[in-house]
């Protein structure tokens, strides 16, 4: 089955600093991943995703992403930090045996201070 | 605003109750699919529907069921309601029904509380 780990439950950065969420992806095939971002008492946001391509993604309010196949991770990442970043995020890969639903990883809470 | 919509936006009922709760895709999405968003479970899929059949299924209870009617709105029906199914309940949408490429959005969400 297709997974993502997120090994953090939290990451705390100051404002003004880089950031990275980390995830891990285990596979069969092609992976297909996705970063989404939750805001309290909010829905879903789509950040960004890979197909294919280049490694380094590019996506929606300054944030990015690196596709490393050889350490078979999907880090996000932001070069400076803001305090409206604070929120849930959630890494996912295309669930090739469940009618390409996703599958989450668990979440990891990114809290920045200012 | 992603453009699916999610009614009730709260749902507070008693056990053994049966709740409808209902999603209208964004406006050409064909696919939609149900999540449940819990503190011990996470984010799981529960179904899919794609231009009115079902199309995947995931960790969908029996008691739980879904349809997807010919205007696309989607209804999710969660019947013999126990303590355990108090969550966030998701729907997302899509363009295609088995696309790799296409992101999903999701609505609002339907928070369920059984008491």
């Amino acid at each position: 089955a297709q997974s993502v780990a997120q090994p953090e439950d939290q990451v705390n950065v100051a404002e003004g600093n880089p950031l990275t969420v980390k995830c891990t992806y285990s596979v069969s095939g092609n992976p297909y991943l996705f970063w989404y971002v939750q805001y309290p008492n909010r829905g879903l946001q789509f950040l960004l995703k890979y197909i294919t391509g280049d490694n380094l993604v590019k996506g929606s309010y300054g944030f990015e992403a690196e596709f490393n196949k050889s350490q078979t991770s999907f880090h996000l990442k932001k070069p400076s930090a803001l305090v409206s970043d604070s929120a849930l995020y959630f890494c996912a890969v295309r669930a090739l045996e469940r009618g390409y639903a996703l599958n989450f990883g668990k979440g990891t809470s990114l809290l920045v201070t200012p | 605003d992603s453009g699916v919509t999610q009614t009730p936006k709260h749902l507070i009922t008693a056990t053994g109750q049966r709740v409808t709760l209902r999603c209208s895709p964004r406006s050409g999405d064909l696919s939609v699919y149900w999540y449940q968003q819990s503190l011990d479970q996470g984010l799981q899929f529960l179904i899919q529907y794609y231009n009115g059949e079902e199309r995947a299924k995931g960790n969908i209870l029996e008691r739980f069921s879904a349809q997807q009617f010919p205007d696309l709105h989607s209804e999710l029906n969660l019947s013999s309601l126990e303590l355990g199914d108090s969550a966030l309940y998701f729907c997302a949408s899509s363009e295609g029904a088995t696309s790799l490429f296409y992101e999903q959005y999701f609505g609002p969400g339907t928070r369920l509380t059984v008491t």
